[in-house]
């Protein structure tokens, strides 16, 4: 089966502008998640959504950032307006609904702000 | 989520095994210990998740303790492509994030 895939693999935006991360979870997960790795810091979470419905969005940093999944299939995080302590990589992960034990992660978005 | 603490680095040399340790000392009954790894410049990946009881999967052996404070994940045969860093992450089930911490760089030498 296909793997998680994200789009776009690398994203070089300048301060200010807006940007749009894609997700594509396995077919059939239910649950969805978000990550991200800023410089020199550990993985975070972001938040999860099962199906359509945001179930825990307790990591977003602030509302500069917008999560959706409409339909319950993929996902996009939008950020806007980027600032540069948004740079880093994003994670998308999906898992089967439960009992979940297994997050299947994509391949990251690389997010450059300058 | 428990906190868990791991080794910065470890090197192994290629072909033997490659034991990782996590103490995980606050650790809640509900609590599943996992492991995860992270292959430069890729997403992480599952490697193996328990309990209680010692589990085994095609990619790894998990020990934990009896107290459960501690556990040891096992690459039986270690190759250049186990080089990545490992995460060790306590989790209750049901509770969907996972909370990375620095994980153990593991070089396998050749």
């Amino acid at each position: 089966e296909a793997g998680v895939t994200q789009f776009p693999s690398h994203s070089v935006i300048e301060k200010g502008q807006t940007v749009t991360l894609r997700c594509d979870p396995i077919s059939g997960h239910d649950n969805l998640y978000w990550y991200r790795r800023v410089m020199g810091k550990e993985i975070k979470f972001l938040l999860h959504f099962v199906k359509e419905s945001k179930q825990d969005e307790s990591g977003m940093p602030n509302n500069r950032f917008l999560a959706e999944r409409t339909g319950g299939t993929y996902s996009t995080l939008k950020v806007q307006p980027a600032e540069l302590e948004d740079s880093g990589v994003y994670f998308c992960a999906s898992s089967h609904p439960l009992p979940s034990y297994e997050q299947y992660f994509g391949p990251g978005t690389r997010l450059t702000v300058t | 989520d428990a906190k868990t603490t791991q080794p910065t680095s470890m090197d192994c040399a290629e072909g033997r095994a490659a034991n990782l340790p996590c103490n995980h000392s606050t650790i809640s009954g509900n609590e599943y210990v996992y492991w995860y790894r992270q292959i430069h410049s890729q997403g992480p990946q599952y490697i193996i998740h328990g309990l209680k009881n010692n589990e085994t999967n095609e990619m790894a052996s998990l020990i934990i303790t009896e107290d459960r404070k501690s556990s040891t994940l096992i690459l039986p045969h270690a190759t250049l492509r186990d080089t990545a860093v490992y995460y060790c992450i306590v989790r209750v089930g049901g509770n969907e994030k996972l909370t990375f911490g620095t994980g153990t760089r593991l070089t396998i030498i050749p």
